[in-house]
C-alpha cells in the first residue's frame, strides 16, 4: 500500500496572496491530479500531470498553476486569492499501467483553504 | 460530454438495515469503468469498489455490492448491514480517457448517508 500527503491541512490566506499546496505521493504511480471540492459543486479537476515534468490543464486551471518536479511530488499554486474563498484541494494519483490499475484513483486527506 | 448524476441528496437508514444508492451515468465509449468513493467526516476519500463495464458480474467488495444496470446506465451501491461507521457522503464516478492509459474521472455530486443507531 501507500499514503498521499498533501501539506498543510489548512491554509488561511489574505486576498490577492500567492498560496502553494505541495503533494507527495509514495505509492510510485505516474498520474497525479489535483481536484477541487466546493460545497454544492462536486470535484472538479483543476491540473493533472502524466508524468514528472508534464502539466496538463483541467476544467478549472484558470487561477492556478503547478508543478511536477519530481514523480513523487505534485504542487498547486493559488496564483491570486479571492476574498471569502473557501474550498477543498483533494489531491489524487493514479497508475498508468495497463490492467485495470490504472483507472482508480487514490486521494489524499486534503487542503482546506479560507481567504480573509 | 461524460456525466454523472446522483439524485439522491440525503438518505437516513436504520443500523443493521441495507441501502442502495442511486447513480445514472451518460458516456459515449464503448468500454468504460465506473466507481464508489466515500467521504468520511474528517474530508478523507476512499475508494470503496469499482465495475467495469465489459464485465457482466456485479462487483462486490465486502459489505458493498454494486448494482450494474448497462441499458439503463445504472451503478446503484448497494451497502448491507449498515454500520454507524457508514455515515459518510458516497461519490459516484466514472472515468473519462484523456489519452492512451490515461484518465480522470467525473464525479457526481454525492449522497449523504446517515446511519441511525
Amino acid at each position: 500500500g501507500g499514503i498521499i500527503t498533501q501539506t498543510p491541512k489548512f491554509l488561511i490566506g489574505q486576498e490577492g496572496q500567492k498560496l502553494t499546496l505541495k503533494c507527495q505521493q509514495n505509492f510510485n504511480h505516474d498520474t497525479m491530479y489535483w481536484y477541487r471540492q466546493d460545497s454544492g459543486k462536486g470535484l472538479r479537476l483543476i491540473y493533472y500531470s502524466i508524468t514528472e515534468n508534464d502539466l496538463q490543464k483541467g476544467d478549472l486551471s484558470e487561477g492556478y498553476d503547478a508543478s511536477r518536479e519530481k514523480k513523487s511530488s505534485f504542487s498547486l499554486t493559488v496564483t491570486s486569492a479571492q476574498k471569502n474563498e473557501m474550498a477543498v484541494f483533494l489531491c489524487a494519483s493514479t497508475s498508468s499501467g495497463t490492467g485495470g490499475g490504472q483507472n482508480t484513483l487514490y486521494f489524499g486527506a486534503g487542503t482546506r483553504l479560507s481567504v480573509l | 460530454a461524460q456525466k454523472v448524476t446522483q439524485t439522491q441528496t440525503s438518505i437516513s437508514v436504520m443500523e443493521k438495515t441495507t441501502v442502495t444508492m442511486d447513480c445514472v451515468y451518460e458516456t459515449r465509449d464503448s468500454s468504460y469503468f465506473l466507481f464508489w468513493y466515500k467521504q468520511t467526516a474528517s474530508g478523507e476519500i476512499v475508494f470503496l469498489i469499482r465495475q467495469d463495464s465489459y464485465k457482466k458480474e456485479n462487483a462486490t467488495e465486502g459489505h458493498y455490492s454494486l448494482n450494474f444496470q448497462k441499458p439503463k446506465s445504472s451503478i446503484g451501491l448497494i451497502i448491507t448491514a449498515t454500520q454507524i461507521e457508514d455515515s459518510a457522503v458516497y461519490f459516484c464516478a466514472m472515468r473519462e480517457v484523456i489519452t492512451g492509459n490515461t484518465g480522470k474521472l467525473i464525479f457526481g455530486l454525492g449522497t449523504t448517508l446517515q446511519v441511525q443507531p
